[in-house]
């Protein structure tokens, strides 16, 4: 199985700020990662597909980076509607594995 | 407009069965396939399972944690996807989603419904 580590688990961040989250993978994956973020008790929603293409409607200041084994999404400008978890996932083969997830908090 | 609704969750005993569904609408269900995730109160997300669509053969896979106990299965005439959930265990409790396949990514998901598994 595919093993997903993110880091860091937890982030405190101000409106504004940049933000990097990193997700390393066991083994090479090509681009097959995707993120997503999800809000508390609502599901997951995709945010970049294979390591870097911006999913329809989510708004620029995301954007994701990587191949391989080391994968970086990056928020620019983080608004008060991105406090949130942020999962990394792999579909490079299965069992389709996820990352541990990162709670974005407000600073 | 794509939309995925769940439904069939509930309060199970150790053992019992259940079954999920997923009711789709607003795309070509046949042309996609269609995997279940799951989350456990207060955890990660976690992969269940997919259902191919039938040019792929509609073959299913699973996380050794479900499989021989779950079955994935589709009906192309309704737009629907199914989960039966056998020989339930207590830590199957979560919430679990259904989510569109498109290509390698999750594009869409529904709301999800949550199964608890206690006595």
């Amino acid at each position: 199985d595919i093993q997903m580590t993110q880091s860091p688990s937890s982030l405190s961040a101000s409106v504004g700020d940049r933000v990097t989250i990193t997700c390393r993978t066991s083994q090479i994956i090509n681009n097959y990662l995707n993120w997503y973020h999800q809000k508390p008790g609502k599901a997951p929603k995709l945010l970049i597909y294979a390591a870097s293409s911006l999913q329809s409607g989510v708004p620029s200041r995301f954007s994701g980076s990587g191949s391989g084994t080391d994968f970086t999404l990056t928020i620019s400008s983080l608004q008060p509607e991105d406090f949130a978890t942020y999962y990394c996932q792999q579909s490079y083969s299965t069992p389709l594995t996820f990352g541990g997830g990162t709670k974005v908090e407000i600073k | 407009e794509v939309h995925l609704v769940e439904s069939g969750g509930g309060l199970v005993q150790p053992g019992q069965s259940l079954r999920l569904s997923c009711t789709t609408s607003g795309f070509t269900f046949g042309d996609y396939a269609v995997n279940w995730v799951r989350q456990a109160p207060g955890k990660g997300l976690e992969w269940v399972g997919f259902i191919r669509n039938k040019r792929y053969g509609g073959t299913t896979e699973y996380a050794a944690s479900v499989k021989g106990r779950f079955t994935i299965s589709r009906d192309d005439s309704k737009s629907i996807a199914y989960v039966q959930m056998n020989s339930l265990k207590t830590e199957d409790t979560a919430v679990y989603y259904c989510t569109r396949y498109n290509i390698t990514w999750f594009d869409y998901w529904g709301q999800g419904t949550l199964v608890t598994v206690s006595s």
